[in-house]
């Protein structure tokens, strides 16, 4: 069974300073691993996705992940936050078999001016 | 370019009432999803469809049906809706590809439905 972990519930960070949102998962094979977004009243939004190959993922906005195969986990970073960054993030996972994505329960950040 | 519509927005229904939730989309996408959010549980899965014509149970089906007899349109219904169903609904849709499932899914805007 595929299963993910977001364990903040909330992350605050200063503007300017680099954020980190945290997941880990848990899977039988070979992981496939997304980052959404979702602001208040919307619907999720793509951010990027990790299928195979280099374990730094760029995507949008300036975000990136990381994939650590050891550690079994995808954490969300970015450089230098925005206030425009403040959402709600989910991390989701696939195993190679499953038509259907899990999600994580979901982190709020927070971006102080 | 719409993406992903869903209607209604908002709705409010009594206990034991039915009700059939809309999901539209225009990017031809084979894939449909339906899920509920609820706080501090994340997004969990109450159907899916792989094609027109084709449904499948989620994570959570237990008192919802679904039908997908266009390919463009995936429709939710509670046929006796009970107060544990008040919940955001949101529909989503994804492309198939070439990479089998693996391309994002789109997200329509939600629904808000609560059951007194």
């Amino acid at each position: 069974a595929q299963s993910v972990a977001q364990p903040e519930d909330q992350v605050n960070v200063a503007e300017g300073n680099p954020l980190t949102v945290k997941c880990t998962y848990s899977v039988s094979g070979n992981p496939y691993l997304f980052w959404y977004v979702q602001y208040p009243n919307r619907g999720l939004q793509f951010l990027l996705k990790y299928i195979t190959g280099d374990n730094l993922v760029k995507g949008s906005y300036g975000f990136e992940a990381e994939f650590n195969k050891s550690q079994t986990s995808f954490h969300l970073k970015k450089p230098s936050a925005l206030v425009s960054d403040s959402a709600l993030y989910f991390c989701a996972v696939r195993e190679g078999s499953a038509r259907q994505l899990t999600f994580g329960s979901g982190t709020q950040l927070t971006v102080l001016p | 370019n719409a993406g992903v519509t869903q209607t209604p927005k908002f709705r409010v229904l009594k206990t034991g009432q039915s009700m059939t939730l809309l999901c539209a989309q225009d990017m031809n996408h084979e894939y449909m999803y339906w899920y509920r959010q609820d706080p501090g549980m994340g997004l969990r899965l109450i159907h899916y469809s792989v094609g027109e014509g084709t449904t499948a149970k989620g994570e959570v089906p237990d008192g919802y049906n679904v039908s997908r007899l266009k390919k463009q349109n995936f429709l939710l219904g509670l046929e006796s809706a009970a107060p544990s169903q008040t919940s955001v609904y949101f529909c989503a849709s994804s492309y198939f590809g070439s990479d089998r499932g693996n391309q994002p899914q789109h997200f329509g805007d939600g629904t808000r439905l609560s059951i007194l």
